[in-house]
Protein backbone atom coordinates (compact mmCIF):
# COMPACT_ATOMS: atom_id res chain seq x y z
CA UNK A 1 0.00 0.00 0.00
CA UNK A 2 0.92 3.48 0.35
CA UNK A 3 4.08 4.82 2.24
CA UNK A 4 4.44 8.18 3.44
CA UNK A 5 7.19 9.45 5.54
CA UNK A 6 8.22 12.12 7.97
CA UNK A 7 10.94 12.93 10.52
CA UNK A 8 9.47 12.44 13.32
CA UNK A 9 10.86 15.82 15.03
CA UNK A 10 11.75 19.79 14.44
CA UNK A 11 12.52 22.40 16.25
CA UNK A 12 13.40 26.16 15.18
CA UNK A 13 13.73 29.30 16.53
CA UNK A 14 11.03 32.06 16.68
CA UNK A 15 11.16 34.00 13.72
CA UNK A 16 13.53 31.49 11.40
CA UNK A 17 11.97 29.53 8.79
CA UNK A 18 10.71 26.02 9.47
CA UNK A 19 11.02 23.28 6.81
CA UNK A 20 9.37 19.73 6.95
CA UNK A 21 9.83 17.41 4.65
CA UNK A 22 7.64 14.31 3.14
CA UNK A 23 8.10 11.47 0.41
CA UNK A 24 5.28 9.40 -0.87
CA UNK A 25 5.17 6.33 -2.48
CA UNK A 26 2.12 6.52 -5.15
CA UNK A 27 2.94 8.83 -8.11
CA UNK A 28 -0.93 8.75 -9.41
CA UNK A 29 -2.19 10.67 -6.67
CA UNK A 30 -3.97 14.22 -7.64
CA UNK A 31 -3.27 15.85 -4.67
CA UNK A 32 -0.74 16.21 -1.93
CA UNK A 33 -1.71 18.03 1.36
CA UNK A 34 -0.24 19.46 4.67
CA UNK A 35 -2.42 19.21 7.75
CA UNK A 36 -1.71 20.97 11.04
CA UNK A 37 -2.82 19.47 14.68
CA UNK A 38 -2.58 21.41 17.51
CA UNK A 39 -2.55 19.78 21.32
CA UNK A 40 -5.53 18.14 22.07
CA UNK A 41 -7.51 18.82 18.57
CA UNK A 42 -8.37 17.19 15.24
CA UNK A 43 -6.30 17.89 12.42
CA UNK A 44 -6.70 20.82 9.95
CA UNK A 45 -6.25 21.29 6.14
CA UNK A 46 -3.32 23.64 5.88
CA UNK A 47 -2.62 23.76 2.30
CA UNK A 48 -2.32 21.13 -0.75
CA UNK A 49 -0.88 21.35 -4.28
CA UNK A 50 -2.29 19.91 -7.28
CA UNK A 51 0.39 16.94 -8.50
CA UNK A 52 0.48 19.53 -12.00
CA UNK A 53 2.36 21.99 -9.91
CA UNK A 54 5.86 22.52 -8.54
CA UNK A 55 5.30 25.19 -5.98
CA UNK A 56 2.28 26.70 -4.21
CA UNK A 57 2.59 29.99 -1.88
CA UNK A 58 0.53 30.87 0.40
CA UNK A 59 1.44 33.73 2.97
CA UNK A 60 3.90 32.51 4.93
CA UNK A 61 3.80 28.77 3.55
CA UNK A 62 5.66 27.82 0.63
CA UNK A 63 4.76 24.08 -0.79
CA UNK A 64 7.50 22.66 -2.85
CA UNK A 65 6.26 19.44 -5.23
CA UNK A 66 9.38 17.07 -6.69
CA UNK A 67 7.32 14.52 -8.68
CA UNK A 68 10.58 12.77 -9.58
CA UNK A 69 11.60 11.76 -6.25
CA UNK A 70 8.27 12.05 -4.60
CA UNK A 71 8.96 14.44 -2.99
CA UNK A 72 7.22 17.43 -0.60
CA UNK A 73 7.68 19.59 1.76
CA UNK A 74 6.45 22.49 3.50
CA UNK A 75 8.34 25.90 4.34
CA UNK A 76 6.54 28.23 6.54
CA UNK A 77 8.76 31.59 7.09
CA UNK A 78 9.10 33.93 10.06
CA UNK A 79 8.05 30.48 12.27
CA UNK A 80 6.28 31.48 15.46
CA UNK A 81 5.16 30.18 19.05
CA UNK A 82 1.74 29.32 17.74
CA UNK A 83 3.02 27.67 14.84
CA UNK A 84 3.79 25.07 17.70
CA UNK A 85 2.23 21.83 16.55
CA UNK A 86 2.46 18.41 14.39
CA UNK A 87 2.23 18.72 10.95
CA UNK A 88 1.14 15.88 8.61
CA UNK A 89 1.37 15.46 5.40
CA UNK A 90 -1.19 13.46 3.14
CA UNK A 91 -1.39 11.75 -0.24
CA UNK A 92 -4.91 11.30 -2.07
CA UNK A 93 -5.58 7.44 -2.56
CA UNK A 94 -8.58 6.10 -4.83
CA UNK A 95 -11.00 6.20 -2.32
CA UNK A 96 -9.23 7.84 1.24
CA UNK A 97 -6.14 10.00 2.03
CA UNK A 98 -3.11 8.36 3.69
CA UNK A 99 -1.07 10.42 5.92
CA UNK A 100 2.45 10.07 7.55
CA UNK A 101 3.61 9.85 10.56
CA UNK A 102 3.29 13.95 11.54
CA UNK A 103 6.25 16.06 12.16
CA UNK A 104 5.90 17.52 15.59
CA UNK A 105 7.45 21.47 15.26
CA UNK A 106 8.47 23.31 18.54
CA UNK A 107 9.33 26.47 18.03
CA UNK A 108 11.75 27.93 21.09
CA UNK A 109 11.45 31.44 22.07
CA UNK B 1 -21.31 25.71 11.03
CA UNK B 2 -21.18 22.22 13.29
CA UNK B 3 -18.68 20.71 10.49
CA UNK B 4 -18.02 16.85 11.85
CA UNK B 5 -19.38 15.96 15.51
CA UNK B 6 -17.64 13.02 17.29
CA UNK B 7 -19.44 11.48 20.38
CA UNK B 8 -18.02 10.91 23.19
CA UNK B 9 -15.28 12.71 23.64
CA UNK B 10 -13.55 10.90 26.16
CA UNK B 11 -14.35 6.81 27.12
CA UNK B 12 -12.84 4.32 29.94
CA UNK B 13 -13.74 0.82 29.06
CA UNK B 14 -12.91 -2.47 30.75
CA UNK B 15 -11.55 -5.18 28.47
CA UNK B 16 -14.49 -7.18 27.05
CA UNK B 17 -16.66 -4.51 27.25
CA UNK B 18 -18.42 -2.64 24.00
CA UNK B 19 -19.49 0.63 23.01
CA UNK B 20 -20.25 2.86 19.84
CA UNK B 21 -18.41 5.79 18.55
CA UNK B 22 -20.61 8.35 16.88
CA UNK B 23 -19.68 10.70 13.35
CA UNK B 24 -22.12 13.08 12.48
CA UNK B 25 -21.05 15.68 9.60
CA UNK B 26 -23.65 18.41 8.36
CA UNK B 27 -21.62 18.81 4.82
CA UNK B 28 -23.47 16.33 3.07
CA UNK B 29 -20.35 14.96 2.23
CA UNK B 30 -20.46 11.58 0.22
CA UNK B 31 -16.85 10.10 2.30
CA UNK B 32 -16.78 9.35 5.72
CA UNK B 33 -13.80 7.48 7.73
CA UNK B 34 -12.51 6.83 10.92
CA UNK B 35 -8.79 6.79 11.74
CA UNK B 36 -6.91 6.07 14.98
CA UNK B 37 -3.71 7.73 16.16
CA UNK B 38 -1.04 6.51 18.06
CA UNK B 39 1.63 8.29 19.13
CA UNK B 40 4.79 7.42 16.57
CA UNK B 41 2.23 6.05 14.01
CA UNK B 42 0.24 8.88 12.34
CA UNK B 43 -2.99 8.18 11.69
CA UNK B 44 -4.09 4.94 10.33
CA UNK B 45 -7.63 4.12 8.79
CA UNK B 46 -10.12 1.72 10.38
CA UNK B 47 -12.79 1.87 8.11
CA UNK B 48 -14.54 4.25 5.62
CA UNK B 49 -17.58 5.07 3.33
CA UNK B 50 -18.06 6.45 -0.37
CA UNK B 51 -21.61 6.94 0.45
CA UNK B 52 -25.08 5.97 2.41
CA UNK B 53 -25.01 1.73 2.79
CA UNK B 54 -21.62 1.57 1.68
CA UNK B 55 -18.55 0.26 4.23
CA UNK B 56 -15.07 -0.86 3.60
CA UNK B 57 -12.01 -1.67 5.19
CA UNK B 58 -9.23 0.61 5.55
CA UNK B 59 -5.45 -0.39 7.24
CA UNK B 60 -6.49 -1.60 10.42
CA UNK B 61 -10.31 -2.78 10.77
CA UNK B 62 -9.72 -5.91 13.06
CA UNK B 63 -11.55 -5.37 15.98
CA UNK B 64 -14.08 -2.80 15.07
CA UNK B 65 -17.51 -2.62 12.62
CA UNK B 66 -19.02 0.40 11.25
CA UNK B 67 -22.54 1.09 9.91
CA UNK B 68 -23.57 3.87 7.75
CA UNK B 69 -27.08 3.75 7.38
CA UNK B 70 -27.51 7.80 7.24
CA UNK B 71 -25.43 9.69 5.00
CA UNK B 72 -25.07 12.05 7.79
CA UNK B 73 -23.84 9.66 10.28
CA UNK B 74 -21.26 6.88 10.64
CA UNK B 75 -20.88 4.90 13.43
CA UNK B 76 -17.73 3.19 14.46
CA UNK B 77 -18.38 -0.07 17.21
CA UNK B 78 -15.97 -2.10 19.11
CA UNK B 79 -18.01 -5.54 20.33
CA UNK B 80 -15.19 -6.59 22.63
CA UNK B 81 -12.37 -4.01 23.87
CA UNK B 82 -8.93 -5.04 24.28
CA UNK B 83 -5.90 -2.52 25.37
CA UNK B 84 -4.34 -2.52 22.04
CA UNK B 85 -7.62 -0.67 21.13
CA UNK B 86 -6.26 2.01 23.43
CA UNK B 87 -6.18 5.29 21.16
CA UNK B 88 -7.31 8.30 19.91
CA UNK B 89 -10.19 8.28 17.35
CA UNK B 90 -10.99 10.81 14.39
CA UNK B 91 -13.51 10.87 12.24
CA UNK B 92 -13.29 12.78 9.02
CA UNK B 93 -15.20 13.73 6.30
CA UNK B 94 -15.03 14.42 2.75
CA UNK B 95 -17.22 15.31 -0.85
CA UNK B 96 -14.81 12.89 -2.32
CA UNK B 97 -11.35 11.32 -2.01
CA UNK B 98 -9.27 14.42 -1.20
CA UNK B 99 -9.77 17.51 1.28
CA UNK B 100 -10.83 15.65 4.38
CA UNK B 101 -12.64 17.61 7.38
CA UNK B 102 -11.98 16.19 11.45
CA UNK B 103 -13.56 15.71 14.00
CA UNK B 104 -12.13 16.62 17.20
CA UNK B 105 -11.13 13.29 17.99
CA UNK B 106 -12.66 10.72 20.90
CA UNK B 107 -10.12 9.73 23.64
CA UNK B 108 -10.17 5.97 24.37
CA UNK B 109 -9.02 4.12 26.64
CA UNK B 110 -9.55 0.11 27.63
CA UNK B 111 -8.15 -1.17 31.37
Amino acid sequence: GEDVEQSLFLSVREGDSSVINCTYTDSSSTYLYWYKQEPGAGLQLLTYIFSNMDMKQDQRLTVLLNKKDKHLSLRIADTQTGDSAIYFCAESGANNLFFGTGTRLTVIP
Amino acid sequence: NAGVTQTPKFRVLKTGQSMTLLCAQDMNHEYMYWYRQDPGMGLRLIHYSVGEGTTAKGEVPDGYNVSRLKKQNFLLGLESAAPSQTSVYFCASSAGPYEAFFGQGTRLTVV
